[in-house]
């Protein structure tokens, strides 16, 4: 069955430090992936957008890679702040539009 | 103000009622769901719909109703047949089109007593 993975453990961070978040897929051949992210008791907010012809997408302090030999994404964070504390979730979409999330990772970024 | 709004942000219900939560949204988006969250799960899709009068089941339907009469509104019904209906609701729209994304609302909270 279709699987996506990721940290279920919280990631703890230095303010100024990198973060990586990892999303891992199973018996899936994605057309895109996104990543959102969801601050507690609200709904999530989308980030960013990458293909699977795309390896590497940027926006402002963020950065997503697709390795689809892998079946992998990262998702970084360059110089983190406290307000980046949040939970990441990536979305993945084949054939249809509507995406399948993933359970979503929470970064904790310490002052 | 272009968005998505659900109400209300906190619902309480006795056993064996049924509850409906409110989804509307201004964006003039074709496609609206309805998910389901619980405490370290994903998103879980109950019912969506691409266009007005026309509604697909999600991957946990069961014990759930919808309705698509307008093309702005997407409310859902959580009767008493759902087993385990506490959780964190969560409306969306969408273009409806491929490398679509998502607009959420910010969610009702739903407690049964």
């Amino acid at each position: 069955s279709q699987k996506i993975e990721q940290n279920s453990e919280a990631l703890n961070i230095q303010e100024g430090k990198t973060a990586t978040l990892t999303c891992n897929y199973t018996n899936y051949s994605p057309a895109y992936l996104q990543w959102y992210r969801q601050d507690p008791g609200r709904g999530p907010v989308f980030l960013l957008l990458i293909r699977e012809n795309e390896k590497e997408k940027r926006k402002e302090r963020l950065k997503v890679t697709f390795d689809t030999t892998l079946k992998q994404s990262l998702f970084h964070i360059t110089a983190s702040q406290p307000a980046d504390s949040a939970t990441y979730l990536c979305a993945l979409s084949g054939g249809s539009y509507i995406p399948t999330f993933g359970r979503g990772t929470s970064l904790i970024v310490h002052p | 103000d272009g968005g998505i709004t659900q109400s209300p942000k906190y619902l309480f219900r006795k056993e064996g009622q049924n509850v409906t939560l409110s989804c509307e949204q201004n964006l003039n988006h074709d496609a609206m769901y309805w998910y389901r969250q619980d405490p370290g799960q994903g998103l879980r899709l109950i019912y969506y719909s691409q266009i007005v009068n026309d509604f697909q089941k999600g991957d946990i339907a069961e014990g759930y109703s919808v309705s698509r009469e307008k093309k702005e509104s997407f409310p859902l019904t959580v009767t008493s047949a759902q087993k385990n209906p506490t959780a964190f609701y969560l409306c969306a729209s969408s273009m409806g089109a491929r490398e679509d994304t998502q607009y959420f609302g910010p969610g009702t909270r739903l407690t049964v007593l």
